[in-house]
C-alpha cells in the first residue's frame, strides 16, 4: 500500500541555523508529494508540493524536490525563524482502492530557538 | 474569504453518548473529509464525501458516521463514544477529484471521551 515515513522529532534548532527534515514514500504508479504545516493551536495547512518527478516545490523559504529514484522528498530551510516552530507532515496522494487519498507520514514537531 | 471552520473546538464528553462535530466550508468543493490525528500516527481518513447524498469508509471508519445533505456541511457522528475515540478531529476540502489536488483544513476539535 501507500505510506509515508518521515523522521522523528523532536528537532529543536537555533534562529538561523539549516532545517532539514527527510521523507521517503512508497507508493504505487505516480503519486504528488506535499508538505503540510500545523502551526500550535491551528489545523494544517499546505506549505509546497511537487507533482512529478524532478519537480522543486518551494514556499516560505523552504524547498522540497521530488526524487523518483530515491523515493523521497526531504524538505529543507536554509535560515529558520522562531515563527518556523510548527509540526511538518509529509503526505502523498495517490490512487488507493479506485480513489486518489492523502497518506500522511507521523508528523515532526520543529522549535526554534531564539 | 473561503474559509472552513468546525465547531466546536474542544469537546468533552462520557462514554456511550452520541457526540456529533460539525463542518462547514465555504469553498464550495464537491470533496469533504475528515481525519483523526494522534500522536504517532499523523493523520488517518475516517470518512470522506464526493458530493451531495455520497459518503465513503476511510480507514478507520469503525464506530463513525457521516452524511452529506448538502455541499458545504459533513458532520461527523460518533454514535457511542468511546476512550479510543479521544483525538483531534479535522476537517478537510478540495476541489478536485486528482491526486495533484491541494487539500484545505479546518482548526481541528479536540475530542476527549471520559
Amino acid at each position: 500500500g501507500n505510506s509515508v515515513t518521515q523522521m522523528e522529532g523532536p528537532v529543536t534548532l537555533s534562529e538561523e541555523a539549516f532545517l532539514t527534515i527527510n521523507c521517503t514514500y512508497t507508493a504505487t504508479g505516480y503519486p504528488s508529494l506535499f508538505w503540510y504545516v500545523q502551526y500550535p493551536g491551528e489545523g494544517l495547512q499546505l506549505l509546497l508540493k511537487a507533482t512529478k518527478a524532478d519537480d522543486k516545490g518551494s514556499n516560505k523559504g523552504f524547498e522540497a524536490t521530488y526524487r523518483k529514484e530515491t523515493t523521497s522528498f526531504h524538505l529543507e530551510k536554509g535560515s529558520v525563524q522562531v515563527s518556523d516552530s510548527a509540526v511538518y507532515f509529509c503526505a502523498l496522494s495517490a490512487l488507493h482502492s479506485n480513489d486518489y487519498k492523502l497518506s500522511f507520514g507521523a508528523g515532526t514537531t520543529v522549535t526554534v530557538r531564539a | 474569504d473561503a474559509e472552513i471552520t468546525q465547531s466546536p473546538r474542544h469537546k468533552i464528553t462520557e462514554t456511550g453518548r452520541q457526540v456529533t462535530l460539525a463542518c462547514h466550508q465555504t469553498w464550495n468543493h464537491n470533496n469533504m473529509f475528515w481525519y483523526r490525528q494522534d500522536l504517532g500516527h499523523g493523520l488517518r481518513l475516517i470518512h470522506y464525501s464526493y458530493g451531495v447524498q455520497d459518503t465513503n469508509k476511510g480507514e478507520v471508519s469503525d464506530g463513525y458516521s457521516v452524511s452529506r445533505s448538502n455541499t458545504e456541511d459533513l458532520p461527523l457522528t460518533l454514535e457511542s463514544a468511546a476512550s479510543s475515540q479521544t483525538s483531534v478531529y479535522f476537517c478537510a476540502s478540495s476541489e478536485g477529484w486528482r491526486e495533484t489536488d491541494t487539500q484545505y483544513f479546518g482548526p481541528g476539535t479536540r475530542l476527549t471521551v471520559l
